[in-house]
């Protein structure tokens, strides 16, 4: 079945850049997503990745996408104390209709 | 525009209870899904309506059930609650594309507790 994995806690410091990692299983997968939750709010959609593309740039941030390894990173240039979130990947596939597959989220913790 | 609402913030039930949960999906929004995020984990998928209709469905028991009504909005209801039950549960609305992608937006979720 579809399955989504990253690794559940990253350690930064301020100013430097950080790049989470997320693989997945369902090749047929269309798009990609990360998103951003904080404490006690929802989940907010930073950005999202067509399965043709390699890469895609917006501000701070960069989505690298291996097709051929399942592989999808995120990396946050400069980053900051209001950074420090949990960040999920999710993928969505044309087969599994309008269902989003959530990985477990990666904790990101960014010191001052 | 407010944005995807849910209510009520937090609930406590016991096992064995009864719940509804409300969601108005953000403004021109035709499309609800419904998510379980468990402590620690990342959001599952429960449900998605779309024209009052249940269109797919994750990995849930039958004690889950919703509804969606001519305004768009949806309920989420589950029976027989179980302890396995507590989590956030999260509504996201998006327009219907016909196509896999799902700018989804979340609501900021109901936390049940079940004692």
């Amino acid at each position: 079945g579809e399955d989504v994995e990253q690794s559940l806690f990253l350690s930064v410091r301020e100013g430097d850049s950080s790049v989470i990692n997320c693989t997945y299983t369902d090749s047929s997968s269309t798009y990609l997503y990360w998103y951003k939750q904080e404490p006690g709010a929802g989940l907010q959609l930073l950005t999202y990745i067509f399965s043709n593309m390699d890469m895609k740039q917006d501000q701070r941030l960069t989505v690298l996408l291996n097709k051929k390894d399942k592989h999808l990173s995120l990396r946050i240039a400069d980053t900051q104390t209001g950074d420090s979130a949990i960040y999920f990947c999710a993928e969505s596939s044309s087969t599994g209709g309008f269902k989003t597959i959530f990985g477990a989220g990666t904790r990101l913790f960014v010191k001052a | 525009d407010a944005g995807v609402t849910q209510s009520p913030t937090h609930l406590i039930k016991t096992r064995g209870q009864q719940v509804t949960l409300r969601c108005s999906p953000k403004s021109g929004h035709d499309t609800v899904s419904w998510y379980q995020q468990a402590l620690g984990q990342g959001p599952q998928f429960i449900f998605q309506y779309y024209e009052e209709e249940e269109r797919q469905r994750g990995n849930f028991p039958d004690r889950f059930s919703g509804h969606q009504f001519p305004n768009y909005s949806s309920e989420l209801n589950v029976n027989a609650l179980l302890l396995g039950d507590s989590a956030l549960y999260l509504c996201a609305s998006s327009l219907h594309q016909g196509s896999s992608y799902n700018e989804q937006f979340f609501g900021p979720g109901t936390r049940l507790t079940v004692l």
